[in-house]
């Protein structure tokens, strides 16, 4: 499986900031997905990046609040923006092959407290 | 629709007890994957099996087996001799072969707690 890497680990951020967290796969994939954990919560699917086109959002995820960046085959970012407390959760990034029926391997998560 | 069901929020076993989390599930495709994933407290979500629909054999793995039946739409997860290790939200998930947006259907995950 491959190995993923999130930066930051962890940020305590200010009301009206954004944050970008990175994610980074040591082989290269297709297909990189963005997953919001609130607190206690389940996993919630965020947006699907694919290189070399746009993210795919889910709904009630849009691209101004959540951008995301897939400029290679091994590395995505995503952005809060503007954020709220309501933001604070861990994110995740995940890596599947070409067929969202693989196996989906995390990363490590950021968890982000937005006060 | 596609749904994934654990109906346990929580539950708490003495350290050696066996425990059984389950997951029951919902879908119209005749073609699907589960999973099972493991969430320490550290947050990193840990894969630990996936199973597609054609495959009902049971599948043990050390302490750890799972049992999948169609006929009941489960896909059941037994610890065996629980050790305090073992302590974590566990998640059960569908993904279904004909779904484009290529998702995940996430349960809503079992808090396991294992007293020393």
């Amino acid at each position: 499986s491959a190995v993923i890497s999130q930066k930051p680990s962890r940020d305590i951020c200010q009301r009206g900031t954004s944050l970008t967290i990175q994610c980074q796969v040591d082989s290269q994939v297709t297909m990189m997905f963005w997953y919001r954990q609130q607190p206690g919560q389940s996993l919630t699917l965020i947006a699907t990046a694919n290189q070399g086109s746009e993210a795919t959002y889910e709904s009630g995820f849009v691209i101004d609040k959540f951008p995301i960046s897939r400029p290679n085959l091994t590395f995505s970012t995503l952005t809060v923006s503007n954020m709220s407390p309501e933001d604070s959760s861990i994110y995740l990034c995940s890596v599947g092959g070409t067929s969202g029926t693989e196996t989906q391997y995390f990363g490590p998560g950021t968890r982000l407290l937005v006060l | 629709a596609q749904k994934v069901t654990q109906a346990q929020t929580e539950i708490s076993v003495v350290e050696k007890e066996d425990v059984t989390l389950d997951c029951v599930y919902e879908t119209r495709d005749t073609t699907y994957y589960l999973f099972w994933y493991k969430q320490p407290p550290s947050g990193e979500l840990v894969f630990l099996i996936r199973r597609n629909s054609f495959d009902e054999q049971n599948e043990i793995s050390g302490r750890y087996s799972w049992n999948f039946q169609k006929s009941t739409s489960s896909f059941n997860f037994t610890i065996t001799a629980s050790q305090v290790v073992d302590s974590a939200v566990y998640f059960c998930a569908l993904s279904e072969a004909e779904d484009s947006n290529y998702q995940l259907i996430w349960g809503a995950g079992t808090k396991l707690i294992i007293k020393p």
